[in-house]
C-alpha cells in the first residue's frame, strides 16, 4: 500500500537555526498537510497546502514557517529560526480528494537543543 | 471552533474482549466528519475509521467499529477481540466538511493497554 514517507526520522538543531524536513506524499495525491506533536500532548495542526499554496493555516504556523512543493514529489516543511518550543515530531500528511482521511506518514521528531 | 474530548487516559482490555474508547465533540459545523487515529509507541500515525455526520450508519473496518450517536455527539471507538498489537494510544479527531476546512482537531488521546 503506498505511503506517505518523511525524511529524516530524527533532526537534531542548535536553537536559532534553520531547519527543513521534508515529505513526500502518496503519488496521486493532491493535498498536502504538516501538523505536529509535543510530547505527551495532542496533535496539532499546522498548515494544509493545495494547487500550489496555502489553503488554510493554524495560528502556530507564523512567520518563522513555511511550505514548498519544490517538486512533483516532495513537500517541505522550513522552520527558520528554531526555538526551543519548536521541539516535537512533526507529521506529514495527504489526500487525493478533500474529504478522504489523511493518511499521516511515520513524522519526524525535532530536537532544539 | 471544534472540540474534541476524550476523558479516559489510560484504558485496560484482557486479550480477546472488547474495549470501548470514549469520545465527545462539539462544533457549530451542519457537516462534519470524524475519525479515528492508532499511535503505537514507535509513534506513526495510522488511520484507523471515518464517520461522516450525515452516515445513516455507523462506521465498521474489520474489528474496529464507531457507535455514533449524533444528539449525544459521541463517537465512540469499539475493538472486539482486542489483541495484543492494538496496546497504542488512540486519538479521536474531527474535520468540518465545508470546501478548503480541512485541518483536523484531535483530542488528547487514549492510552490502551492490552492485557494476556
Amino acid at each position: 500500500e503506498p505511503e506517505v514517507t518523511q525524511t529524516p526520522s530524527h533532526q537534531v538543531t542548535q536553537m536559532g537555526q534553520e531547519v527543513i524536513l521534508r515529505c513526500v506524499p502518496i503519488s496521486n495525491h493532491l493535498y498536502f498537510y504538516w501538523y505536529r506533536q509535543i510530547l505527551g500532548q495532542k496533535v496539532e495542526f499546522l498548515v494544509s497546502f493545495y494547487n500550489n499554496e496555502i489553503s488554510e493555516k493554524s495560528e502556530i504556523f507564523d512567520d518563522q514557517f513555511s511550505v514548498e512543493r519544490p517538486d512533483g514529489s516532495n513537500f517541505t516543511l522550513k522552520i527558520r529560526s528554531t526555538k526551543l518550543e519548536d521541539s516535537a515530531m512533526y507529521f506529514c500528511a495527504s489526500t487525493r480528494t478533500e474529504n478522504q482521511p489523511q493518511h499521516f506518514g511515520d513524522g519526524t521528531r525535532l530536537s532544539i537543543l | 471552533a471544534q472540540k474534541i474530548t476524550q476523558t479516559q487516559p489510560g484504558m485496560f482490555v484482557q486479550e480477546k474482549e472488547a474495549v470501548t474508547l470514549d469520545c465527545t465533540y462539539d462544533t457549530s459545523d451542519p457537516s462534519y466528519g470524524l475519525f479515528w487515529y492508532k499511535q503505537p509507541s514507535s509513534g506513526e500515525m495510522i488511520f484507523l475509521i471515518y464517520q461522516g455526520s450525515y452516515d445513516q450508519q455507523n462506521a465498521t473496518e474489520g474489528r474496529y467499529s464507531l457507535n455514533f450517536q449524533k444528539a449525544r455527539k459521541s463517537a465512540n471507538l469499539v475493538i472486539s477481540a482486542s489483541q495484543l498489537g492494538d496496546s497504542a494510544m488512540y486519538f479521536c479527531a474531527m474535520r468540518s466538511m465545508d470546501t478548503g476546512r480541512r485541518a483536523l482537531t484531535f483530542g488528547s488521546g487514549t492510552r490502551l493497554q492490552v492485557q494476556p
